[in-house]
């Protein structure tokens, strides 16, 4: 069964500083993986996927991410963060059959510091 | 774009009485959705997987008589909550497959209080 692992529970950043956020996933193929944001008491917005092709995945509010096969990563990016982003992020993977299953790893809590 | 209303988005019940969230997808047809619960602080996690006109497929040590399941049409799956308590206060998100560029839409979770 596919995993994954967020290693942060909590990162705090400056405004304006970069940003990346871990995610290692489990899987014998290559998954289908996603990055989603929550804000507090709401349901999940997505960020960005990866399915195939290019690894450096450009997605919404300023977000990249890249699939490293070799180290089974999926890390999150962004250049310059905002007081905005700060809520919960969620990585997930999906897997073709299964039921077409999503599994999210822990989160990571982002606090933006002006 | 795709959405997902799930109602209500909040609900307080009494211990011992049965609560129905709704999860609609408006603009699309939605075979396949998900039932999450959500604990504070914690992440989703996969209660049951509903598909339209047949039963729901729900994750090991989910208990699907209390927590049952209906997808009787390609845009509504309901989660019921029988006999409720306070331990099964929660976050629950509901999810559809299609619509969205990413495959997956999800509805605005429901806040259940158990009193």
């Amino acid at each position: 069964a596919q995993s994954v692992t967020q290693p942060d529970i909590h990162i705090t950043v400056s405004e304006g500083a970069s940003l990346e956020l871990r995610c290692n996933y489990s899987y014998g193929a290559t998954p289908y993986l996603f990055w989603y944001v929550q804000s507090p008491g709401q349901g999940l917005q997505l960020l960005l996927k990866y399915f195939s092709g290019d690894t450096l995945v450009q997605g919404i509010k300023g977000f990249e991410a890249e699939f490293k096969r070799s180290q089974s990563s999926f890390n999150l990016r962004k250049p310059s963060v905002h007081w905005s982003d700060a809520a919960e992020y969620f990585c997930a993977v999906g897997v073709t059959g299964g039921g077409n299953k999503l599994t999210f790893g822990t989160g990571t809590q982002l606090k933006v510091e002006l | 774009g795709a959405v997902v209303s799930q109602h209500p988005s909040r609900v307080i019940c009494k211990s011992g009485t049965s609560v129905k969230i709704e999860c609609r997808s408006l603009d699309f047809q939605a075979t396949t959705m998900f039932w999450y619960r959500q604990f504070p602080k914690q992440s989703l996690m996969l209660m049951a997987t509903s598909n339209e006109g047949s039963k729901a497929t729900y994750e090991q040590g989910v208990e699907k008589d209390k927590f049952l399941i209906n997808h009787a049409s390609l845009t509504l799956s309901t989660l019921t909550v029988t006999s409720a308590h306070p331990e099964d206060s929660s976050f629950y998100i509901c999810s559809a497959r299609g619509g969205g560029p990413g495959g997956y839409t999800f509805g605005s979770g429901t806040r259940l209080t158990v009193v």
